[in-house]
């Protein structure tokens, strides 16, 4: 139990082009999910937390306006990229929270994003 | 976000040593203190989590030790294997799982035959 899924795996896209990367709880249901974004050989930074039914909260620093992400369900949240440039590059990992049990957050594979 | 500091950053163990990972935090307000295990391309998989009220944790071959006074917590891993080599990663958040975690700088082990 406890997966949460990412697609697609791998993208890659011309600079200017926008780009949507799913997160997905295939086996319980998460109000909130959280997007982290991990350059090579570095620590995992949050992006932003994600909330059914409510506009995201994003971190000091983030594009809200660039990183447009929508939480549309209790087991979908999707990250849109927009207008991406080669600086966008990176591994995007999403992550969600399940209540009861562990009561943690369980992380996606992630996705990785290179713009050429 | 608050800090998480971890150390080392790297770290070579033989097989069948004991691997020890620290980290310190400076938040009172974190309750939550899991730990990761990431391989290359993909994403962070839970270990082991602990809370203040305990200040021990056993799963297999991992333990995490937790000491509320001086704010610290740290991984071992016993009878370490050439499959355990993989990046590790201490998180802790105010509010169990419900919050977003903060991450330590993370240790890369290597468990060497």
């Amino acid at each position: 139990g406890a997966v949460v899924s990412q697609h697609p795996s791998r993208v890659i896209c011309k600079s200017g082009t926008s780009v949507k990367i799913e997160c997905r709880s295939l086996d319980f249901q998460a109000t909130t999910m959280f997007w982290y974004r991990q350059f090579p050989k570095q620590s995992l930074m949050l992006m932003a937390t994600s909330n059914e039914g409510s506009k995201a909260t994003y971190e000091q620093g983030v594009e809200k306006d660039k990183f447009l992400i929508n939480h549309a369900s209790l087991t979908l949240s999707t990250l849109t990229v927009t207008s991406a440039h080669p600086e966008d590059s990176s591994f995007y990992i999403c992550s969600a929270y399940r209540t009861g049990g562990a009561d943690t957050q369980y992380f996606g594979p992630g996705t990785r994003l290179t713009v050429l | 976000q608050q800090q998480v500091k971890q150390s080392p950053q790297s770290l070579i163990v033989q097989k069948g040593g004991i691997s020890i990972i620290n980290c310190a935090y400076e938040n009172t307000a974190f309750d939550y203190f899991p730990w990761y295990q990431q391989f290359p391309g993909k994403g962070p998989a839970l270990l082991i989590a602990i809370r203040p009220d305990v200040s021990e944790k056993k799963e297999g071959r991992f333990t995490i030790s937790f000491n509320k006074s001086a704010k610290q917590f740290s991984l071992h891993i016993m009878d370490s294997q050439p499959g355990d080599s993989a990046t590790y990663f201490c998180a802790a958040s105010p509010n169990s799982g419900n919050t977003p975690l903060v991450f330590g700088k993370g240790t890369r082990l290597s468990v060497i035959a």
